[in-house]
């Protein structure tokens, strides 16, 4: 089954404590990119990456890194979390053509104290 | 650049009557467009997409949009709402990055 699988699905944790969510895909597609979901805001792309290696900034990257050392994995790093970055985190994936959709993963629910 | 306006945050219907979520769009070239359903606690589905092959296209569970350049506009519409409608509809552009409307939250009423 095509899948794009984040985890975990939720977490708690507290100011400063690095986390990564981890987002993998088996539909060997070249971009992947992760978003957050704010009420009233929409969904927002972090970062983003077409390929083995490349990576980009997305709208809001502040306070966040990212890797793609491998193309089914797309980890998101929060070195030192803080609590605006509570929210509601999402993993996509598509092929690097026009007019494709992403495929989304199911989200994570992060809340830093 | 491009953006998505979605007219509406919250609509709500009756079980059987239609839906029309409202979409505007703003593209210096001829678009793709999306459409995605967000269930709670679940990631995005994509309804339906528009790439330029036909302006009335078709979704899943009876849902279709029309894409009309001269009021760059892309409604999302089914004739009959189901109580398994109930969800947040987000409305997409895709230039090199997806842009995605504040999204559209649709109560059904039985």
């Amino acid at each position: 089954e095509a899948q794009v699988t984040q985890n975990p699905r939720y977490l708690i944790t507290v100011t400063g404590k690095k986390l990564t969510v981890t987002c993998s895909q088996n539909m060997n597609h070249e971009y992947m990119s992760w978003y957050r979901q704010d009420p009233g805001l929409g969904l927002r792309q972090i970062y983003y990456s077409m390929n083995v290696e490349v990576t980009d900034k997305g709208d809001v990257p502040e306070g966040y890194k990212v890797s793609r050392k491998e193309k089914r994995n797309f980890p998101l790093i929060l070195e030192s979390p803080s609590p605006n970055q509570t929210s509601l985190y999402f993993c996509a994936s598509s092929t690097y053509r026009n007019n494709q959709p992403q495929h989304f993963g199911d989200g994570t629910r992060l809340s830093i104290l | 650049a491009q953006s998505v306006t979605q007219l509406d945050s919250h609509v709500s219907v009756s079980e059987g009557t239609p839906v029309l979520l409202r979409c505007n769009y703003s593209s210096s070239y001829s678009p793709s467009l999306f459409w995605y359903v967000q269930h709670p606690n679940k990631g995005l589905q994509l309804l339906l997409k528009y790439t330029s092959a036909a302006t009335l296209v078709k979704g899943i569970n009876g849902f279709e949009a029309e894409f009309k350049k001269s009021e760059t506009s892309f409604h999302l519409t089914k004739p009959s709402a189901h109580m398994s409608d109930a969800a947040e509809y987000f409305c997409v552009v895709k230039g090199g990055n997806l842009i995605f409307g504040k999204g559209t939250k649709l109560s059904v009423k039985p």
